[in-house]
């Protein structure tokens, strides 16, 4: 089974607009991470936004947020005021427990196209 | 946050060559991960790189085929054996930060296109 899911291959949105980039997760640990990784055409995973199992409020960090639901076992990325720039690939990934980065997994990905 | 160098950015190999990938971290750390990315895929984890010890790959990657070094704490290679174009994919080199979040940091990975 799927670990990460992200249902959307390709998502349009236009500049200074938001956008919501879908992420489901699957896992039965307790204490887990979940982190968006932003890779633009040049190939380079950039982080951009992390959210612990235990933390209480959602994840932000600029213009980037993280709705997370734990119940629904849901961690969507909301970009704010989209730029051009933010075309990119984005990937939603999980660690489960505290351990070493072999327990990445990382989702399909997400392109998202800002349009002028 | 850390620092990583990966050489070659990108390049074309002939099928039946290797090439070997090239990785620097700016800082020690414990543990440096290598990671495949296939066109138009996610990232899958190809092994952990120990220093002082052998890899440990990930189920469907063997070490023949993949030959990593982890010469000091700040370095590592991977090699991509006996090429063929289903071996064409970017290539990622990648350590665990420390901090509470304990994201990776990526290289800016080795884009091969093997002939």
């Amino acid at each position: 089974a799927q670990k990460i899911t992200q249902t959307q291959p390709g998502m349009f949105v236009q500049e200074k607009e938001a956008v919501t980039l879908d992420c489901t997760y699957d896992t039965s640990d307790q204490s887990y991470g979940l982190f968006w990784y932003k890779q633009p055409s040049s190939g380079e995973m950039i982080f951009l936004i992390y959210q612990g199992s235990y933390d209480e409020q959602n994840a932000t960090e600029g213009r980037y947020s993280l709705n997370f639901q734990k119940a629904r076992k849901s961690a969507n990325l909301v970009i704010s005021a989209s730029q051009l720039g933010d075309s990119a690939m984005y990937f939603c990934a999980m660690r489960e427990g505290r351990n070493y980065g072999q327990n990445f997994v990382f989702g399909p990905g997400t392109r998202l196209s800002v349009l002028p | 946050s850390a620092v990583i160098s990966q050489k070659p950015s990108r390049d074309i190999c002939q099928r039946g060559t290797s090439l070997t990938i090239q990785c620097q971290v700016d800082s020690q750390v414990t543990m440096m991960f290598w990671y495949r990315q296939q066109p138009g895929q996610s990232l899958t984890l190809i092994a952990t790189a120990n220093q002082g010890s052998e890899a440990t790959y990930e189920s469907g990657f063997v070490i023949d085929k993949f030959p990593i070094s982890r010469p000091n704490l700040t370095f590592s290679t991977l090699t991509v054996s006996n090429m063929s174009p289903e071996d064409s994919s970017i290539y990622l080199c990648s350590v665990e930060t420390t901090g509470r979040v304990g994201e990776l940091f990526f290289g800016e990975g080795s884009r091969l296109t093997v002939l």
